[in-house]
């Protein structure tokens, strides 16, 4: 296992494009988040799957925002309409149900920048 | 609410302690991590601290927690110029998520 893997590393994009990002988490953890990290701050929490179920969304979530995990295994993270406001470190975790010592373990994140 | 706050800079010459602190306002929770990243990078887990206990060592890592005072922090013994990083604490209140400091940026002087 190579740990979690995110694509694209880079993505510049125009103001008003759609642009989709992708997450394959370690395949023995069933529970999947995205965080979103702007420079200077830590991650703030974007939402979580466990499994395929979407358990919790942020209020940071509006609308433009949507994320799937159809099978249980990778996750898309959609960003509809981007604003410059959009542009950010969007982290991918997983981690097995009953978390404990281990945390999260974190990709290397998928850097938008929204021109 | 659930607040993580930490100091934004340290700088400690080579070879000495680097001391991070991080103070937080929710008691509940159970776990509490520290957290390494460098440029470009993700973070990487470096180690946590159950919250019944008050010390953990690990190597050159020494994490105390101080829950009267809800403050954690992180030592780093014989600090080295790879141990430039920022350093996020997290705590996992048992609500499903982590919460993250806003992280401390380490610099080390030569």
């Amino acid at each position: 296992d190579t740990g979690v893997s995110q694509n694209p590393r880079h993505k510049i994009t125009k103001r008003g494009q759609n642009v989709t990002f992708r997450c394959d988490p370690i395949s023995e953890h069933n529970r999947l988040y995205w965080y979103r990290q702007t420079l200077g701050q830590g991650p703030e929490f974007l939402t979580y799957f466990q499994n395929e179920a979407q358990l919790e969304k942020s209020r940071l979530l509006s609308d433009r925002f949507s994320a799937e995990r159809p099978k249980g295994s990778f996750s898309t993270l959609e960003i509809q309409r981007t604003e410059q406001g959009d542009s950010a470190m969007y982290l991918c975790a997983s981690s097995p149900t009953d978390r404990g010592v281990y945390g999260y373990t974190f990709g290397s994140g998928t850097r938008l920048t929204v021109v | 609410g659930e607040d993580v706050e930490q100091s934004l800079f340290l700088s400690v010459r080579e070879g000495d302690s680097s001391v991070i602190n991080c103070t937080y306002t929710d008691s509940s929770s159970t776990y509490l991590y520290w957290y390494k990243q460098e440029p470009g990078a993700g973070l990487q887990l470096l180690t946590y601290i159950f919250s019944n206990m008050d010390m953990k060592q690990d190597q050159r890592l020494t994490v105390l927690l101080n829950k009267k005072d809800k403050h954690l922090s992180l030592r780093i013994a014989d600090t080295q110029t790879g141990d430039s990083a920022i350093y996020f604490c997290a705590e996992d209140f048992g609500n499903e998520k982590l919460t993250f400091g806003t992280g401390t940026r380490l610099t080390i002087i030569p």
